[in-house]
């Protein structure tokens, strides 16, 4: 079962920033935060992820608050094709395959012109 | 080149019949998956399988036979197909299981 909260839509300005919440209270510390959207029935598509630090890559930023139990995906200038549904998950790293990648229902991003 | 490509797009079939969905990686990643994402858009996984080895079995009638014959390619072979089935299936790829797995387009199947 998905251990993270997420609102369940959320409208953007494009152009403006697009901040996305996410819960995870009972996160463990060898959990990595991941994000991962998914546009319109198309594969999901990776987007960033991290474990304590602020993360920062050509897609996003991930702030993870200190306490780890919350995390906010930021599109700095959200574009019309960033509509999706994103989905934050946490997972542990493990070789092998062992772990799984459970999504739960995602945030509806809906980028306004 | 696609990463991970699965092929057919679309399954259009009947009640009771076989099918299969191919699934093919080309990013020499060892561990492979299926997911399965219902009408509702919950993405369920699977399976997993690592360098040929099934890893996760996340309790799937056994109608669902998934064959990798190398770590290149994951298939999934549905028998007696039912109405329950007709979903979009996702297969993706990663390298150990660590990090950001790939995604394949989808294979929309619809069973009638």
């Amino acid at each position: 079962d998905a251990k993270t909260t997420q609102p369940p839509s959320m409208d953007c300005a494009e152009g403006r920033a697009a901040n996305l919440p996410c819960n995870h209270s009972t996160i463990s510390g060898n959990e990595y935060v991941y994000w991962y959207r998914q546009i319109h029935s198309q594969g999901p598509q990776y987007i960033i992820h991290g474990l304590k630090n602020n993360e920062t890559n050509e897609m996003a930023s991930l702030i993870i608050t200190e306490d780890r139990k919350s995390s906010t995906l930021i599109l700095p200038h959200a574009t019309l094709r960033d509509t999706a549904v994103y989905y934050c998950i946490v997972r542990v790293s493990r070789p092998g395959g062992s772990e799984k990648l459970v999504f739960g229902k995602g945030t509806k991003l809906t980028v306004n012109p | 080149d696609t990463a991970v490509s699965q092929t057919p797009k679309y399954l259009v079939t009947q009640m009771g019949n076989d099918k299969s969905i191919k699934c093919e990686q080309n990013l020499g990643h060892d561990t492979m998956y299926w997911y399965k994402q219902d009408s509702k858009k919950f993405l369920k996984i699977m399976f997993s399988y690592n360098n040929k080895e099934l890893i996760i079995n996340e309790t799937v009638p056994n109608r669902f036979s998934p064959k990798s014959p190398d770590k290149a390619h994951l298939n999934l072979h549905i028998n007696s197909l039912e109405l329950g089935d007709s979903a979009v299936y996702f297969c993706a790829s990663s390298q150990s299981g660590i990090g950001e797995l790939f995604f394949g387009e989808g294979s929309r199947l619809t069973v009638l």
